[in-house]
């Protein structure tokens, strides 16, 4: 399968641990991208990469949240102290910049739930 | 601002009946449309998608939706719903910078037998 995997698919912490979480994307895609979606609503934009490079974070990602994404390949994204706020699904995506663009290839998640 | 607006959060349907899912956009700049699945506990799956050209776009499983740009609309629809369908369904945009997705708040589309 040469889709985009993550790992792991279900994650239960206790509150204040800290999780990480990886996602190896399609492999000649440049761009990675993080959403997260709680019950009931549409994915919400993390941030992204182009290759390594993290050029986009949005404002719901506080500092406890750290995304990485060494030599432009798999990406980790790390919660520390972790909050039972921050129990959702959180989706990895990749996609090929190219002059017509195309689609994100959305991985099947990680569902993290904080007790 | 960029948003997705889906009008309707839950849509049920007996089977073999047709269907549409609204959504609706607001952007002053080019976008692209796309409308994705969701089937409980999965990523989610490209079912159609629009850049340019012809307003009437087909996609996987029998689903096609049209784009009207005087309408801000990128509704889906398909004439006869099977219970396999049952899912949720995303509407996006990408602008033009191509950054980021924007999806609504999704609808989740309950087939009858």
């Amino acid at each position: 399968d040469t889709g985009v995997s993550q790992d792991p698919r279900h994650k239960i912490t206790k509150r204040g641990q800290n999780v990480t979480f990886r996602c190896d994307p399609i492999s000649e895609h440049n761009r990675l991208y993080w959403y997260r979606q709680t019950l009931g609503q549409g994915p919400e934009f993390l941030t992204y990469f182009q290759n390594e490079a993290q050029l986009e974070k949005s404002r719901l990602l506080s500092d406890r949240f750290s995304a990485e994404r060494p030599k432009g390949s798999f990406s980790t994204l790390e919660i520390q102290r972790t909050e039972q706020g921050d129990s959702a699904m959180y989706l990895c995506a990749s996609s090929l910049t190219s002059e017509v663009n195309t689609e994100a290839f959305f991985g099947q998640g990680t569902r993290l739930t904080v007790v | 601002a960029q948003s997705v607006t889906q009008l309707d959060s839950q849509v049920p349907v007996f089977e073999e009946a047709p269907v549409e899912l609204r959504c609706n956009y607001s952007s002053s700049v080019s976008v692209y449309l796309f409308w994705y699945v969701q089937y409980p506990n999965q990523g989610l799956q490209l079912l159609l998608k629009y850049l340019s050209g012809s307003t009437l776009v087909k996609g996987i499983n029998g689903f096609e939706a049209e784009f009207n740009k005087s309408q801000t609309s990128f509704h889906l629809r398909k004439p006869s719903v099977h219970i396999s369908d049952t899912a949720e369904y995303f509407c996006a945009v990408l602008k033009g910078n191509f950054n980021k997705f924007y999806f609504g708040s999704g609808t989740k589309l309950n087939v009858k037998p």
